[in-house]
């Protein structure tokens, strides 16, 4: 299995106050991944990184900010939780295979803002 | 834009019978790559099989095919001899292009229930 780790594993928070997630990597992969998700839409991509320092915006960005310092740690942060946040968050690591370039996903965190 | 569309919210099928699990993409770009991932309760996201667009063959992994049909743009997911343990949601996803961001757009996913 692919070493990921995601902290905390459940959080719940109130309206309003800041959260910041953890994705941590033990497998030197260059591209991270920042998923939610939600009944009905799957998983949908929120941010990506394809190295450090550098990271991009995905399909819902909107409220959300990342940081990669490390090539092991990308942090996923709500600078403000709203209760449209509460989902399940998933960080995944790209497979290096080329052409193929498979994701593997982190165990999630489940975020419930109150 | 690209789309992932899985029109089977839930499935039933019989221990030891195959099961077929659709998935329909849209896309403009003649290269890309497709995946299915498993899910089971637990919550974990498990890969299970690619294909990429100018694969000839249709993709196998053990108990897992994928029919590929590229004019219909479908990829199908087959699912031989199935198992209890085979009970979970299944999402088609795809990624456009050869480039190694990897990017992923997902459907909406399948839930299979596999009868003893």
């Amino acid at each position: 299995d692919a070493g990921i780790t995601q902290s905390p594993r459940h959080k719940v928070t109130e309206t309003g106050t800041p959260v910041t997630l953890r994705c941590h990597q033990t497998e030197n992969h260059r591209y991270m991944y920042w998923y939610r998700q939600d009944p009905g839409h799957g998983l949908r991509l929120i941010h990506y990184s394809y190295g450090v320092k550098d990271t991009d915006k995905g399909e819902v960005s909107d409220g959300y900010s990342v940081s990669r310092s490390k090539t092991e740690d990308f942090l996923l942060t709500l600078e403000s939780a709203t209760s449209s946040q509460t989902s399940v968050y998933f960080c995944a690591i790209s497979g290096e295979r080329e052409f193929v370039y498979e994701q593997f996903f982190g165990p999630g965190t489940r975020l419930t803002v109150l | 834009a690209q789309k992932i569309t899985q029109t089977q919210p839930g499935m039933f099928v019989q221990e030891k019978e195959a099961v077929t699990l659709d998935c329909t993409y849209d896309t403009s770009d003649q290269s890309y790559g497709l995946f299915w991932y498993k899910q089971p309760s637990s919550g974990e996201m498990i890969f299970l099989i690619y294909q990429g667009s100018y694969d000839e063959q249709n993709a196998t992994e053990g108990r897992y095919s994928l029919n590929f049909q590229k004019a219909r743009k479908s990829a199908n997911l087959v699912i031989s001899a199935s198992q209890l343990g085979d009970s979970a949601m299944y999402f088609c996803a795809m990624r456009e292009g050869t480039s190694n961001t990897g990017k992923l757009i997902f459907g909406q996913g399948t839930t299979l229930q596999v009868k003893p």
